[in-house]
């Protein structure tokens, strides 16, 4: 099984930097997604990280550590549009035949900017 | 190419009525997902499919039926429906490899009254 945690809500102003933390308890590890939903909409893909460190793209990066079950979003210069609830989504090795990776989503981040 | 459709995007349904989501892909995806979305519970997995005629139980299985009689098409069945289930539904889908993210429909809003 799995247990994923994020923070329920944060607000940051904009133009500054937030960061989003995950942290996950899994076996058998591979991979963790961040996905961006705005109310009402579907999920949106944002990051994936399967090695240590740092993965940038653009205004947003992820970081993961595996040794701790650690992950992070880091959002810069943040903008209204950026409001929205942020995903974290950790894959393991499913009990399926074939090797199935299965993501299991944590409760999700609302972040909220104001100006 | 339309990526991920769901029909139908709302619905309102009795206790004890019955009903079909579908859900389409047209980005030949081996692996799809159905999930439901509550306020303060995040996305849970209700069923998945690895293949075509291949599904399996996710989180939250009771009161829920699926089929993947052909690879694009994932159809999720409600035999008696239950206040409880009122949610927001998601289909997703993905590819086989590792970093193959999922890709999702615009989602159903179903209430059961």
């Amino acid at each position: 099984g799995q247990n994923i945690d994020q923070p329920t809500e944060m607000t940051a102003t904009e133009g500054a930097i937030v960061q989003i933390n995950c942290t996950y308890q899994t076996s058998g590890f591979n991979g963790l997604f961040w996905y961006q939903q705005h109310a009402g909409e579907a999920p949106t893909f944002l990051s994936y990280n399967v090695l240590d460190g740092l993965e940038e793209k653009g205004r947003f990066s992820s970081f993961l550590s595996r040794s701790k079950g650690y992950s992070y979003l880091l959002l810069k210069e943040l903008q209204m549009k950026d409001s929205a609830s942020y995903l974290c989504a950790v894959r393991d090795q499913g009990v399926v035949a074939g090797g199935s990776y299965i993501p299991t989503f944590g409760r999700g981040t609302s972040l909220i900017v104001h100006p | 190419n339309a990526g991920v459709t769901q029909t139908p995007k709302f619905r309102v349904l009795k206790t004890g009525q019955s009903m079909t989501l579908l859900c389409a892909q047209d980005m030949n995806h081996e692996y799809m997902y159905w999930y439901r979305q509550d306020p303060g519970m995040g996305l849970r997995l209700i069923h998945y499919s690895v293949g075509e005629g291949t599904t399996a139980k996710g989180e939250v299985p009771d009161g829920y039926n699926v089929s993947r009689l052909k690879k694009q098409n994932f159809l999720l069945g409600l035999e008696s429906a239950a206040p409880s289930q009122t949610s927001v539904y998601f289909c997703a889908s993905s590819g086989r490899g590792m970093n193959t993210e999922a890709f999702f429909g615009q989602g159903t809003r179903l209430t059961v009254v």
